[in-house]
């Protein structure tokens, strides 16, 4: 079954903890996404990759990095996490190189930062 | 730089109403136009898509929608409404110019039996 697992699915963390959200797709996709999800402002893009070691900035970059070091996985991760990072995150991927191609997206991580 | 609008909100419809959710967009080039679903606690699914063609769009569940280039506009439209297409509706603009997709605010779909 064609799928974007991310894990955790939930956490909640302290200001200023390092913490990882993984992303991993099995659908050989070339292009991976993250997003944040805030209410009133809809989906905001992170970063996204085209193909292994080739990552770029969204719209909202700040505070985030990322690294895709194999195909199948796109970690997110915050360095040093911010209550204003508060937020419900998606994963997504997209296969061939066309924006215009659907994306697939992941069942979302919910990280309240304290 | 490329941005949505989804200027309502909250909608609330009748079982077996009509709907039309609203969303106009802003772009340098030829768009790239999404609808996407988000049930609750759900990720999210491509209702339709449009790039050039016909300018009524057919997609999945019994949903249209429309492009107007001389209003920016890409209204979502569904005859009868259930029960079940209670959720958030997200409109979006992409395009070959880049990589990058911009999503509006959302409208929050609410059904009354």
């Amino acid at each position: 079954e064609a799928q974007v697992t991310q894990n955790p699915r939930y956490l909640i963390t302290v200001t200023g903890k390092k913490l990882t959200v993984t992303c991993s797709q099995n659908m050989n996709h070339e292009y991976m996404s993250w997003y944040r999800q805030d209410p009133g402002l809809g989906l905001r893009q992170i970063y996204y990759s085209m193909n292994v070691e080739v990552t770029d900035k969204g719209d909202v970059p700040e505070g985030y990095k990322v690294s895709r070091k194999e195909k199948r996985n796109f970690p997110l991760i915050l360095e040093s996490p911010s209550p204003n990072q508060t937020s419900l995150y998606f994963c997504a991927t997209r296969g061939g190189s066309s924006s215009y191609n659907e994306q697939f997206f992941g069942p979302g991580t919910r990280l309240t930062v304290l | 730089a490329q941005s949505v609008t989804q200027p309502d909100i909250h909608i609330t419809v009748s079982e077996g109403a009509s709907l039309e959710l609203r969303c106009n967009y802003s772009y340098g080039a030829t768009p790239y136009l999404f609808w996407y679903v988000q049930s609750p606690g759900q990720g999210l699914q491509l209702l339709l898509k449009y790039f050039s063609g016909d300018t009524l769009v057919q997609g999945i569940k019994g949903f249209e929608a429309e492009f107007k280039r001389s209003q920016s506009s890409f209204n979502l439209r569904k005859p009868s409404v259930h029960w079940s297409d209670a959720a958030e509706y997200f409109c979006a603009v992409g395009g070959n110019a880049g990589n990058m997709l911009t999503f509006g605010g959302g409208t929050r779909l609410m059904v009354k039996p």
